[in-house]
Parts: structure tokens; sequence; C-alpha cells
């Protein structure tokens, strides 16, 4: 069974860092892509950005909104993504998912339950 | 960033009637295009890839279309169990965007 496992969100004051993990089993981990979407309380889906596998050396892509601030980094070793968010700002407060590109079909086929972030003073 | 336009934001069918939902690009994105339904608390569950592609396991009442810049997604015959948001997707360039969703209802 595929299952993508996020953990680490918490209460973070404004400019802090916060790491996420995503721990992904039931699939070939090494060979996949991994995304982070980001859902605002009552708000839509924003992309935040993706890892490729070591096949396609690991590039990294980010939205505009958090370009600088946050890297995307991967262990295969251990089947975990992360999500490493810097100098993080009050706008950055949402349910974070990572999720599993599906190569061909170009969907997010596998999500995780997601994890909050609050960033509150 | 290529802008996703979906409408209407909002809507409440009785059961069984069809919905029909829109998604307009602001550019053209040939058919690299998803739908998504989100439950209220539960992460997105993708149901039609590359504009009219219906998922496995997915049932057959929906169905996407469409290409260039205007797609539509539409349930033939409303179920309770559909009640969701549902966005559109384009993966055509970076930065992948999403459309702003639409909360189906029922009356």
């Amino acid at each position: 069974e595929v299952q993508l496992v996020e953990s680490g969100g918490n209460l973070v004051q404004p400019g802090g860092s916060l790491k996420l993990s995503c721990a992904a089993s039931g699939f070939t981990f090494s060979g996949s892509a991994i995304h982070w979407v980001r859902q605002a309380s009552g708000k839509g889906l924003e992309w935040v950005g993706r890892i490729k596998s070591k096949a396609n050396t690991y590039a990294t892509a980010y939205a505009a909104s958090v370009e600088g601030r946050f890297t995307i980094s991967r262990d295969d070793s251990k089947n975990t993504a992360y999500l490493q968010m810097n100098s993080l700002k009050t706008e950055d407060t949402a349910v974070y998912y990572c999720t599993r590109l599906r190569s061909g079909s170009f969907s997010f086929d596998y999500w995780g339950q997601g994890t909050l972030v609050t960033v509150s003073s | 960033d290529i802008q996703m336009t979906q409408s209407p934001s909002s809507l409440s069918p009785s059961r069984g009637d069809r919905v029909t939902i829109t998604c307009q690009a602001s550019q053209d994105i040939k058919d690299n295009l998803n739908w998504y339904q989100q439950k209220p608390g539960k992460a997105p569950k993708i149901l039609i890839s590359g504009a009219s592609n219906l998922e496995t396991g997915v049932p057959s009442r929906f169905s996407g279309g469409g290409s260039g810049t205007y797609f539509t997604f539409s349930i033939s015959s409303l179920q309770p169990e559909d009640i969701a948001t549902y966005y559109c997707q384009q993966f055509d360039i970076l930065p992948l965007t999403f459309g702003g969703g639409t909360k189906v209802e029922i009356k």
C-alpha cells in the first residue's frame, strides 16, 4: 500500500524556521518526483515546489512566493523528502501536503494526510 | 505564471442533477490538465488526468473534456458522496497552478 506521511508541522514565530518531513512507503521512492502543495484554511491549493529523482539530478523548482526561503531535499536511503522553511511569514500558515507525481500522466496520484504549519507571534 | 480560472466558485444542485464546472487557462496548455476532488479535512484525490482520462476506480459519472484554454468537468448524475470541492490544475509549465476551486453542495 502506498503511503505518504508528513510530520513536523508546528506553531512558529514569524521569521522562524521549520523542517517538514514526508516519509514514503509502498512504492519505489527513489524513482519518483515529490511535490509539496499547501492549503491555507478555507482557501485553495497552492503548489510550493518539487524535487525530481536522482536520475533527473534531484532538480528542484519552487513557487515564487517561497523561492529563496524554502528548500526541498530528499534522502532516498530513508525514503523521505523534506521541506526546509526559513524566514517564515504569517502568510505561510497552511496545511502542507507532500504528494507523488505519477510519471506519464503528470498527476498527483498519492497524497499525505497533511501537516499544519502555523506562523504567528 | 498560467492563471486557471474556475467557475462557478460554488453550486447547489439537486441529487441526480448534471453538474458542469469550467476551467479556463490564461494561455494554451494543450491537454495538460488534471481534475481533483477534495472532501473536507482530506487530501485531494485525482479524478481525471490529461483533461479527459478517467482514473482507475473513479465512477463513470465523472468526465472531463476540452483542450487549449477551455476545459470542462462534469458529473452526469450528482450523488451525495460527490459533495466536495473540485480543482483543476495545469501541468504544462512550472509553476504548477490550480484553479480556485468549485464547492459542490446538494440542495
